[in-house]
């Protein structure tokens, strides 16, 4: 069974960029949750996906943007960098309504 | 009311010793409660999780005491070993369209040899 993985590892930007993060599920998960987490901070709930439809959103503006293929796997579109987008963004698989398993992640620094 | 309060922020234990890390909530509606060990550079990886119409869980060294009533909940961790450093988070799950993971702020646990 394949975990959570997300590409790339590392990723510096800067200000005004924009930047796309990938995600494949785990095997046989067909929801795929987004977060962010802050240095020192848990994570925040950005967007799920579930059956190629974002299906919740939490407090983040609409210049993060997601798509979910039809293999289950996502992106996450940051368009307009800002510094304070400088986070760990990881990425949760799962089946509707039971746990969430979290990829490593993807550590963006926003110069 | 969609916050989790976690406490403390830090723990030191000795080897051998019981780490206990509490956390808090307010909103009811939340049904799904797990605890994630965290590794520096490394993604939330999930210990142990209770639902709210049980009152304690234990899956080896690892314990969740739930008080519904109180609104708390609480990680045990017995015979504290240095593996076990690490940043946990307690999380609270709700439905929203989405289930939603609402993390609580960390506690940074170091296990003293």
């Amino acid at each position: 069974e394949t975990g959570v993985t997300q590409s790339p590892t590392h990723l510096i930007k800067t200000r005004g960029q924009q930047v796309t993060l990938r995600c494949s599920s785990q095997s046989g998960h067909n929801t795929v949750s987004w977060y962010q987490q802050a240095l020192g901070q848990g994570p925040q709930f950005i967007f799920q996906y579930y059956r190629e439809e974002e299906n919740g959103r939490g407090n983040f503006p609409p210049r993060f943007s997601g798509l979910q293929f039809p293999n289950y796997s996502s992106e996450l579109n940051v368009n307009a960098l800002e510094l304070d987008d400088s986070a760990l963004y990881l990425c949760a698989s799962a089946l509707p309504g039971e746990t969430q398993y979290f990829g490593p992640g993807t550590r963006l620094l926003v110069l | 009311q969609q916050q989790v309060k976690q406490s403390p922020q830090s723990l030191i234990v000795q080897k051998g010793g019981i780490s206990i890390i509490n956390c808090a909530y307010e909103n009811t509606a939340f049904d799904y409660f797990p605890w994630y060990q965290q590794f520096p550079g490394k993604g939330p990886a999930l210990l142990i999780a209770i639902r709210p119409d049980v009152s304690e869980k234990k899956e080896g060294r690892f314990t969740i005491s739930f008080n519904k009533s109180a609104k708390q909940f609480s990680l045990h961790i017995m015979d504290s070993q240095p593996g076990d450093s690490a940043t946990y988070f307690c999380a609270a799950s709700i439905h929203q369209g989405a289930q939603k993971l609402v993390f609580g702020q960390g506690t940074r646990l170091t296990i003293n040899p």
